[in-house]
């Protein structure tokens, strides 16, 4: 079955320091691979997507993201984190190159401390 | 900020009572979708719609229906709820083939 799994419910770093969220995938075929964050009251929002090429994706306020295909990964990272990215993080991968059917992970907390 | 916008934001509704929650999107997209998420879950996809007069259901089976008479507007009816529809409805949109989705700020449902 095709599935997307972010195995930490939380992460914890302090201002400043790197950080990483993590996202592994099981589909057949090609990955298409997004991050998605979600603020309080709010709709998610596109962060980066992989869909060919390089394997280092840079994205949106000072996200970038690595696909590694040997490892079926497609973790989150961000040199020096702010308070300001606390929020809930979604990995997903498309099923289809038509981008209809997103298979959402169960999500990661990441709490920057001040 | 993306252009889509859910009404109401927040409804707390008595069981067997028929709601619709509105989406509407300004930017001309021709992909729109429902997600439907309970707190600390994922995602799941219940409707999608490629264009006009097109509707299609997702992978989490749902009572609800949808419409797509106009571009800009996709309405979800649930023509009587009960205790177990109580959730967030998310709805999104896209342009073309594997573009990003534009969401919505939500509906928070509550039946009781």
């Amino acid at each position: 079955a095709q599935s997307v799994a972010q195995p930490e419910d939380q992460v914890n770093v302090a201002e400043g320091n790197p950080l990483t969220v993590k996202c592994t995938y099981s589909v057949s075929g090609n990955p298409y691979l997004f991050w998605y964050v979600q603020y309080p009251n709010r709709g998610l929002q596109f962060l980066l997507k992989y869909i060919t090429g390089d394997n280092l994706v840079k994205g949106s306020y000072g996200f970038e993201a690595e696909f590694n295909k040997s490892q079926t990964s497609f973790h989150l990272k961000k040199p020096s984190a702010l308070v300001s990215d606390s929020a809930l993080y979604f990995c997903a991968v498309a099923l289809n190159q038509a981008g209809t059917a997103l298979i959402f992970g169960k999500g990661t907390t990441l709490s920057v401390s001040s | 900020e993306a252009d889509i916008y859910q009404t109401p934001r927040y409804l707390v509704i008595g069981t067997g009572k028929k709601i619709t929650l509105e989406c509407s999107q300004t930017m001309g997209h021709d992909k729109m979708y429902w997600y439907q998420q309970d707190p600390g879950m994922e995602l799941h996809l219940i409707h999608y719609s490629y264009g006009v007069n097109s509707t299609e259901k997702g992978d989490l089976s749902s009572e609800s229906t949808v419409s797509r008479i106009r571009t800009e507007h996709f309405p979800l009816t649930l023509e009587s709820a009960r205790p177990s529809h109580t959730s967030q409805y998310l709805c999104a949109s896209s342009y073309g083939g594997l573009r990003e989705q534009f969401f919505g700020p939500g509906t928070r449902l509550t039946v009781l």
